[in-house]
Order: C-alpha cells, then sequence, then structure tokens
C-alpha cells in the first residue's frame, strides 16, 4: 500500500511568515510523529499523535511549533513567525500503534524541506 | 536518558569490502528496542530492522547482518559485499518501551566508490 506522504517537498518562506506542513499516514496507522532533521541537532523529536491526540509536546522547540491530527488521520504541523534557525527538514512517520512488538515500528515520509530566508 | 552514539561519521570503501557500523547506546531501561534505518540522498529514512532488548539473536537478510550485543550496548551492522547503490546515510535508534520517540545516533554517511 501508499506509504507515509507528505507536502510540500520543499517550502520558502520569508523570515516571519507561518507555514503549515502536511502529513499523510499510512492507512489504518494510528500512531502519528514529527521529527525534524537539521545539519546542527541532527533527528529530533518534535511530537507524536496517538490518534488525534498528542499525550507529550514536550519535543515541540518553542510555543510557535503547534501540531493538530483530524479524523485520526492527516496531521499539520504549523510553525508561526518563523525564524531562519526553523529551517530544517521535516519527517512525518507513522505506526499500527504505539504498543509493543512489531505495531510500534515506525516508517517516515520523505520529509519537508523547509528554508527560511 | 537515552543515549546512542555512531562514532563513524563517514566511511570510504570500494565496492564488494565487507563494512561495519558500529552503534553504541545507553538506557536505564531493560526492556527497549534498537532499530536500523537508512536515508538514501533521496531522503527518505527507510526502515531496515528492528531488534526487542530481550531478543539477542543476530539476524542475517541478504547481505546485510546485525550483531546485538546487550554486554557492550552494541548493536551493529553489517555489509558483506558492498555495493554502489549501499551509499547512503545509516542511522541506529532507540525506543524505550514506556515511550514513543526514538532517539536516533548521528548517523554514519557510507560511500561505496566501484
Amino acid at each position: 500500500g501508499a506509504g507515509v506522504s507528505q507536502s510540500p517537498s520543499n517550502k520558502v518562506t520569508e523570515k516571519g511568515k507561518d507555514v503549515e506542513l502536511r502529513c499523510d499516514p499510512i492507512s489504518g496507522h494510528t500512531a502519528l510523529y514529527w521529527y525534524r532533521q537539521s545539519l546542527g541537532q541532527g533527528l529530533e523529536f518534535l511530537i507524536y499523535f496517538q490518534g488525534n491526540s498528542a499525550p507529550d509536546k514536550s519535543g515541540l522547540p518553542s510555543d510557535r511549533f503547534s501540531a493538530e491530527r483530524t479524523g485520526g488521520s492527516v496531521s499539520t504541523l504549523t510553525i508561526q513567525r518563523t525564524q531562519q534557525e526553523d529551517s530544517a527538514v521535516y519527517l512525518c512517520a507513522s505506526s499500527l500503534d504505539i504498543s509493543g512488538g512489531l505495531q510500534n515500528t515506525q516508517y517516515f515520509g520523505p520529509g519537508t524541506r523547509l528554508t527560511v530566508l | 536518558a537515552q543515549k546512542v552514539t555512531q562514532a563513524q561519521t563517514e566511511i570510504s570503501v570500494v565496492e564488494k569490502e565487507d563494512v561495519t557500523l558500529d552503534c553504541v547506546y545507553e538506557t536505564r531501561d531493560t526492556t527497549y528496542y534498537l532499530f536500523w534505518y537508512k536515508q538514501p540522498p533521496s531522503g527518505e529514512l527507510v526502515f531496515l530492522i528492528r531488534r526487542n532488548s530481550f531478543d539477542e539473536q543476530n539476524e542475517i537478510s541478504g547481505r546485510y547482518s546485525w550483531n546485538f550485543q546487550k554486554s557492550t550496548s552494541s548493536f551493529n551492522f553489517t555489509i558483506t559485499a558492498s555495493q554502489v547503490v549501499d551509499s547512503a546515510v545509516y542511522f541506529c535508534a532507540l525506543k524505550r518501551n514506556a515511550g514513543n520517540m526514538l532517539t536516533f545516533g548521528g548517523g554514519t554517511r557510507l560511500m561505496v566508490k566501484p
């Protein structure tokens, strides 16, 4: 079946603008994750959803970052008033669920490359 | 706190050579999961393998093999008879049983030259 998809694949924006990044998980996957990959910080966890609920938002780097998930499917990561340090590749992943066992293996999308000028 | 260390930032080999990518992890948990992902130039992280902390059996899949040793907190990855298509960045990752985030190592860039 189809894998995780993300849009846009590339986004260039000006400092101070808001951006929205979208993630479509694998069909039937109840858990969804956002990570950020940057040169200086490597791969960092941002937030995860179980269904539409995000129990742990502590990974979000600042209050300019927010995320939501609707219908247990599509998720949107929003960055308000973007800064140059937000430039990175934002990766989304999904898993069947969050239980132990094979079901929690995370499968990643191709990412959105965000450049803030 | 969890930590994953991939000491080799970059490895260059000639095609058909064997290469081992090292991964050392730190965790206080007794139950945890280890993963390897491949990131080719296209950028997508591709899942390769997963290992549970209570299963130290090594695994071989074609040219790939993994050596998990709890005694040394290592989960090393060997590619036998490397090919140019193996060129990518490889990430080792750790997941707690109770948590949901993956803690990644810094990655090892493997370059296989023809």
